[in-house]
C-alpha cells in the first residue's frame, strides 16, 4: 500500500543530543518536504527536495539538515538538540507537476528537555 | 499580514448540523486550494482539492473558492462526531513548491 512513514512517532531527548527523524514514502513521489507545526500556528516549511541529491531550505529558518540519497527516503537531522527544537515535525510528499497536492506522514512529536 | 487567515475556533456543533469553515487570503496568484483534516496526534489528511474558482463536492463535503473575494469555504453536511478534528486550509501558486497554510479551525461535533 502506498503510504508515507515517519519514525519515531514520539521522542523525548536531552539537550545536546544528535537526533535523526526518519521519513520514507512508497508513493513514488519525487518531491518531499519537512514541516514544523506548533500549537495554534500554521505549518512552516523547513526543508524540501525535488529529487535525489536536491535539497533546499524552506521559509522557516531551521538548524536541522536533510539529505536525499534515495528517492523514497528523506531524513532530518539535528546535530545538537535544544529545548527550542521541541515541536511536531511533519514529512510530506507530492508528485512533480503543477497541483502540489501534498500527502503527509503521521508526524514525529519531539520534546527536548 | 499573513498570506492565509483562518479563524482558529474552536467550533462546537451538534450532530447533524451543517458546518461552514472559511479562509481568506491575500495573494491573488494562488490557484490551487486544499482542505486538510487533522485528527489529534496525526498528520494532516488531504480532504478536498480545487483548482481556481468554483465548487467541488465529495459526499458530505463541499469546497467553494471565490477568487474575486479571495475567500474559500468548506461545508460539511450532516456532521458526525467522527468529523471532530482540526481543519486546515492550504493554497499554492501553480508549479511553486510552497503550500501556504492557515492555522486550522478546531471542530467538535457533539453527539
Amino acid at each position: 500500500e502506498a503510504d508515507i512513514y515517519q519514525t519515531p512517532r514520539y521522542l523525548v531527548i536531552g539537550t545536546g543530543k544528535k537526533i535523526t527523524l526518519e521519513c520514507s514514502q512508497t508513493m513514488g513521489h519525487d518531491k518531499m518536504y519537512w514541516y514544523q507545526q506548533d500549537p495554534g500556528m500554521e505549518l512552516h516549511l523547513i526543508h524540501y527536495s525535488y529529487g535525489v541529491n536536491s535539497t533546499e531550505k524552506g521559509d522557516l529558518s531551521s538548524e536541522s539538515t536533510v539529505s536525499r540519497i534515495r528517492t523514497e527516503h528523506f531524513p532530518l537531522t539535528l546535530e545538537s538538540a535544544r529545548p527550542s527544537h521541541t515541536s511536531q515535525y511533519l514529512c510530506a510528499s507530492s508528485e512533480s507537476g503543477r497541483s502540489n497536492e501534498q500527502f503527509f506522514g503521521p508526524g514525529t512529536r519531539l520534546t527536548v528537555l | 499580514q499573513k498570506e492565509v487567515e483562518q479563524d482558529p475556533g474552536p467550533l462546537s456543533v451538534p450532530e447533524g448540523a451543517i458546518v461552514s469553515l472559511n479562509c481568506t487570503y491575500s495573494n491573488s496568484a494562488f490557484q490551487y486550494f486544499m482542505w486538510y483534516r487533522q485528527y489529534s496526534r496525526k498528520g494532516p489528511e488531504l480532504l478536498m482539492y480545487t483548482y481556481s474558482s468554483g465548487n467541488k463536492e465529495d459526499g458530505r463535503f463541499t469546497a467553494q473558492v471565490d477568487k474575486s473575494s479571495k475567500y474559500i469555504s468548506l461545508f460539511i453536511r450532516d456532521s458526525q462526531p467522527s468529523d471532530s478534528a482540526t481543519y486546515l486550509c492550504a493554497m499554492s501558486v501553480g508549479g511553486a513548491n510552497n503550500l501556504f497554510f492557515g492555522t486550522g479551525t478546531r471542530l467538535t461535533v457533539i453527539p
